[in-house]
Formats: C-alpha cells, structure tokens, sequence
C-alpha cells in the first residue's frame, strides 16, 4: 500500500470548514483512498472513500486532484464533536486488503 | 442493522496469563480483521479471518492467534502476555463482495497488562 503524509496538527474554528489535507504521491491505479477518524480511544469512524472523483456524503467531502496525488478531506461545518485524529489512508479496494494507519491529522475544532 | 461490538470494554490481566477478546461482525458482513493500537500510535493490523480462514497476518508473533465461527463473529487469542502487549484491540468488520470491503471498527477492548 502507498504511503500518506499527513500534518501532525491542525486547528479549526467552530462553523467554519475544516480542510484536511493528505498527500500519497505513491499511489497506484488500483488504489482507493480512505479516510477514518478516531476520537479519544474510541475505535476509528469510517467517513468516506475514493477512487479517482470528487465524493460526498453526509459526513463530509473529498476531493482528489487529477493526477491522484493527494485530496483533501473538507468537513463543511465542523462542531466541537469533530475533534479526533483523522486517517489518511491508501489501499486496493475490494481485496479484504487491510488498512495501514499513519500517524494521522489530531484536528481540533475550537469554540 | 448491529454495528460491530467487542467484549470486554477493558481487561486487566498479570504477564504470562492467557486472554481472549471477542468480537460480533455487523450484519452481513464476512470478514473480521484485529488491529493492535498502542497508546499514542496508530491501529496495527493482527491478522483477518474471512469464511474462517486466516487470511492475511501482520508481523504480530504466533501466541497471537484467532478464530472466526460460522456466524462470523471472532475471537483474539493472545498466550504468555507480556507487558507490551497493553493496548487498545480493534476488531473491525467488511463484506467482500463486488468490491466493496469497507471495514467498520468497533469501539474496542482496553487489556492492560501488569
């Protein structure tokens, strides 16, 4: 599986968007983007997935460049309840292929 | 629709005793994978079980070990625990079919080691 980079840290108002960033200049045709968050020791929260087009749902946005280089997860209107440790994560889809979690982004959403 | 639970909530156990962590699979779902989170890490994957068979292994040793029912629900075995072994087990769960395979996690089982 490719790797991610990922910042260590960032913050965010409340209300406001909250912009993740990922880089996974390594990736490969057949390789899905990921994205789990994790607030404090619960166990990670799936959020969404992509291949290669841009991705909605109900949770947030993701947004992947054209060379599939690196996307950014967008949460649109972030609450305090946002604040966790969001994961970045590449692997080939439909393969049972298991998840290799980073270090991840510790967002914190601030009132 | 049950998501993914775990049993125990948390565990305290003395080096070199025997324990086994338990996990229900969502429904529908044929594949459970463990992960190992140690405090301030990320989740590092054990092993899976898919149609109870192993099915992928980390570079955990083998006193960790595993099973899947035919229900799908799974156990975590771990012998002879030693101190590192203190962590935060996931078990998550997925349904390989036509290329979806999105692993939920549930909420975990806290083992101390002492």
């Amino acid at each position: 599986d490719a790797k991610t980079t990922q910042p260590t840290s960032m913050d965010c108002a409340e209300g406001r968007a909250a912009n993740l960033p990922c880089n996974h200049s390594t990736i490969s045709g057949n390789e899905y983007v990921y994205w789990y968050r994790q607030i404090h020791s619960q166990g990670p929260q799936y959020i969404i997935h992509g291949l290669k087009n841009n991705e909605t749902n109900e949770m947030a946005s993701l947004i992947i460049t054209e060379d599939r280089k690196s996307s950014t997860l967008i949460l649109p209107h972030a609450t305090l309840r946002d604040t966790a440790v969001y994961y970045c994560i590449v692997r080939v889809g439909g393969s049972n292929y298991k998840l290799t979690f980073g270090k991840g982004t510790l967002l914190t959403v601030n009132p | 629709e049950t998501g993914v639970t775990q049993s125990p909530t948390h565990l305290i156990k003395t080096r070199g005793q025997q324990v086994t962590l338990r996990c229900s699979s969502q429904s529908g779902h044929n594949t459970v994978s463990w992960y190992q989170q140690a405090l301030g890490q990320g989740p590092q994957f054990i092993f899976q079980y898919y149609r109870e068979e192993e099915n992928g292994r980390g570079n955990f040793p083998p006193r960790f070990s595993g099973l899947q029912f035919p229900n799908y629900s799974s156990e975590l075995n771990v012998n002879a625990l030693e101190l590192d072994d203190s962590a935060l087990y996931l078990c998550a769960s997925s349904h390989l079919a036509g290329g979806g395979d999105t692993q939920y996690f549930g909420p975990g089982t806290r083992l101390t080691v002492l």
